[in-house]
């Protein structure tokens, strides 16, 4: 069974910290591992990963994928408290028509 | 404004109700999904169409069922739920299988 693992489970940190997430697993059939936030509703596409070692940046946030060692890490620098949110790794396998999520980490910035 | 839309955003019914899910994509993706969110645990995997044929069923129970007339729009329809069946119901679209998946806003199910 694919399983992804994220760590930590919630996180309190306070603006202008850095932090990083980060997310493992166990699947059969890797295609690419996606990074995703969810606030209130809809989770919102941050970052898809395919290859080894190649760092995805967008502003403040930036990913990097490990397939020998199995994992990713989400960074997240000079945090604000709009990054407060749940963090959300997912796999995708197969033909990829299977998406696999991890329970997420609680960001919580405050003041 | 994600490009993926659903309705309703709040539905409560009884166990008795039959009623449908909408979800809408005005990204021309060829792919949609059905997801549900409970309290505690991950997303999971309800159903995958790919230009209009199903290609996943993820062991779902018969009350759920999906039907996608076209590449634009994704029903699930409910008949007799049961209180567990409460969750979250998130809708999701992408270009093909092998692309991000962009989600809806989701519909909260409250199953009395």
């Amino acid at each position: 069974e694919d399983k992804v693992v994220q760590s930590p489970l919630s996180l309190v940190v306070h603006e202008g910290d850095t932090v990083t997430l980060n997310c493992s697993y166990e699947v059969t059939n890797f295609r690419s591992l996606l990074w995703y936030k969810q606030e209130k509703k809809a989770p919102t596409f941050l970052f898809m990963l395919t290859s080894s070692g190649i760092e995805k940046k967008s502003g403040r946030l930036s990913s990097i994928l490990d397939k020998k060692e199995l994992f990713s890490i989400l960074n997240i620098t000079a945090t604000q408290t709009g990054d407060s949110a749940v963090y959300l790794c997912a796999v995708l396998t197969g033909g990829g028509n299977k998406l696999t999520f991890g329970t997420g980490t609680q960001l919580k910035v405050e003041l | 404004e994600t490009g993926v839309t659903q309705t309703p955003r709040h539905l409560v019914m009884g166990m008795t109700n039959k009623k449908s899910l909408k979800c809408e994509q005005h990204l021309g993706h060829n792919a949609m999904y059905w997801y549900k969110q409970s309290a505690k645990k991950p997303l999971e995997l309800m159903f995958v169409y790919n230009f209009k044929e199903q290609t996943e069923n993820n062991s779902v129970p018969s009350r759920f069922s999906p039907e996608c007339p076209n590449s634009s729009h994704l029903f699930l329809h409910l008949h007799t739920l049961q209180p567990e069946d409460s969750a979250l119901y998130l809708c999701a679209s992408s270009q093909d299988q092998e692309r991000a998946q962009y989600f809806g806003p989701g519909t909260r199910l409250l199953v009395l």
